[in-house]
Order: C-alpha cells, then sequence, then structure tokens
C-alpha cells in the first residue's frame, strides 16, 4: 500500500509571509499532483509534475519533485489570504493502478 | 469546455437505505474514478470505469459499486448505508490514459443519519 505524508497538517501564518509544505513517501511516483481544495467544495488542480527533479514555478507557488520521485514540496512566497485553503498532494502509481494516492492535506490559514 | 458534474449535490439517507450518485466526466474524457473524503482518513480511491468497465478497484465493501455508461457518465451506488458511510463523494475524470492527471467535480456531500 502506498501512503504520502503530508506536513505540516495545520499551518497559519501572516500575509506576506512564505511557507513550504512537505509530501513524503517511500514510494516511487510516476507523477506528483498537487491541488487545493475550499470547504464544500472539489479538489482543484494547481500542477502535476512528472520529472525526477522537476520544478514548476505558477505565480507565488513553486512545487518541486524530488529526484528519486518520492517527494515533492509545494512553496509560497508572500502568501496572502486567498491562498487560504486546503492543499492536497497526491501521487499516480506507475500503470495507474490504484487510483490517486492522495495525502492528508495542509490546512493553511493565512491571516491579514 | 464544462467541467465534470455530480449530482445530488447534497444528500440525506438513514441506515440501511440504499444511494445512487451520478457524475458527468468533462467532453471527451473516458475514465472517471471515485473518491471518498472523511475528515480522519482523507481522499480515499474507490473505483475507477474506462471504457464501460472497471479498470481499478480500492479496499471498499461489495457494498460499494458502480458502472459506467456509453457516454462516459458514471453512477455509483451504495447499499445498506452505515453512519461511517456519511463524507463528501467525489468524482473525478481524465482523458483515460494510465496515470493521467484527474480532475475532480463539486462532490455530493452523503449524510447518513
Amino acid at each position: 500500500t502506498q501512503l504520502l505524508e503530508q506536513s505540516p497538517q495545520f499551518l497559519s501564518i501572516q500575509e506576506g509571509e512564505n511557507l513550504t509544505v512537505y509530501c513524503n513517501s517511500s514510494s516511487v511516483f510516476s507523477s506528483l499532483q498537487w491541488y487545493r481544495q475550499e470547504p464544500g467544495e472539489g479538489p482543484v488542480l494547481l500542477v502535476t509534475v512528472v520529472t525526477g527533479g522537476e520544478v514548476k514555478k505558477l505565480k507565488r507557488l513553486t512545487f518541486q519533485f524530488g529526484d528519486a520521485r518520492k517527494d515533492s514540496s509545494l512553496h509560497i512566497t508572500a502568501a496572502q489570504p486567498g491562498d487560504t485553503g486546503l492543499y492536497l498532494c497526491a501521487g499516480a502509481s506507475w500503470g495507474g493502478a490504484d487510483g490517486l494516492t492522495f495525502g492528508k492535506g495542509t490546512h493553511l490559514i493565512i491571516q491579514p | 469546455k464544462a467541467g465534470v458534474t455530480q449530482t445530488p449535490r447534497y444528500l440525506i439517507k438513514t441506515r440501511g437505505q440504499q444511494v445512487t450518485l451520478s457524475c458527468s466526466p468533462i467532453s471527451g474524457h473516458r475514465s472517471v474514478s471515485w473518491y471518498q473524503q472523511t475528515p480522519g482518513q482523507g481522499l480515499q480511491f474507490l473505483f475507477e470505469y474506462f471504457s464501460e468497465t472497471q479498470r481499478n478497484k480500492g479496499n471498499f465493501p461489495g457494498r460499494f459499486s458502480g458502472r459506467q455508461f456509453s457516454n462516459s457518465r458514471s453512477e455509483m451506488n451504495v447499499s445498506t448505508l452505515e453512519l461511517g458511510d456519511s463524507a463528501l463523494y467525489l468524482c473525478a475524470s481524465s482523458l483515460g490514459a494510465r496515470g493521467e492527471t484527474q480532475y475532480f467535480g463539486p462532490g455530493t456531500r452523503l449524510l447518513v443519519l
């Protein structure tokens, strides 16, 4: 069974600060996806990383896939209240069996 | 292009009843996956359908079943509902290749009393 450990579970910071969310596993994934979810809604895809060592930037968000394809991080620069939400990482196994494996998520609150 | 749609959005049932949830994928997407999300367990994979056939299955009891129609729309059914089945049920669609990026619908919030 593949597991994804996501940390921290909860994070509350002031507007303008930087933060990093981590996603770690002992398993190797073919790709890793990051989602953001608002209360009562489905997860919205932020990015998919597919190559070990890959770095993708989406405005103030920087995503990195580990060289060994077992871990990933999401870094937010100058956080804004609109960044508040539940951030989920999800790994796809080779061949796509077993669906996506999700981390438990990071509840992020950005205080004005 | 319209996103993934799920109906109904909210549902209240009592123990022992059964329920059917519906999902319409993004146009052109042939794979539909279902997930259960609870505060304690997070998002857990139920099953995936591709071309009207179940391609993958998670670790859930046989009370959870699904099907896919020729237009790629999918339904999932839960029989003999238990209190622990209260959750947000999410449907996700993709083009169909294994491991491809999945796009989620808004979910159906099921409350079992």
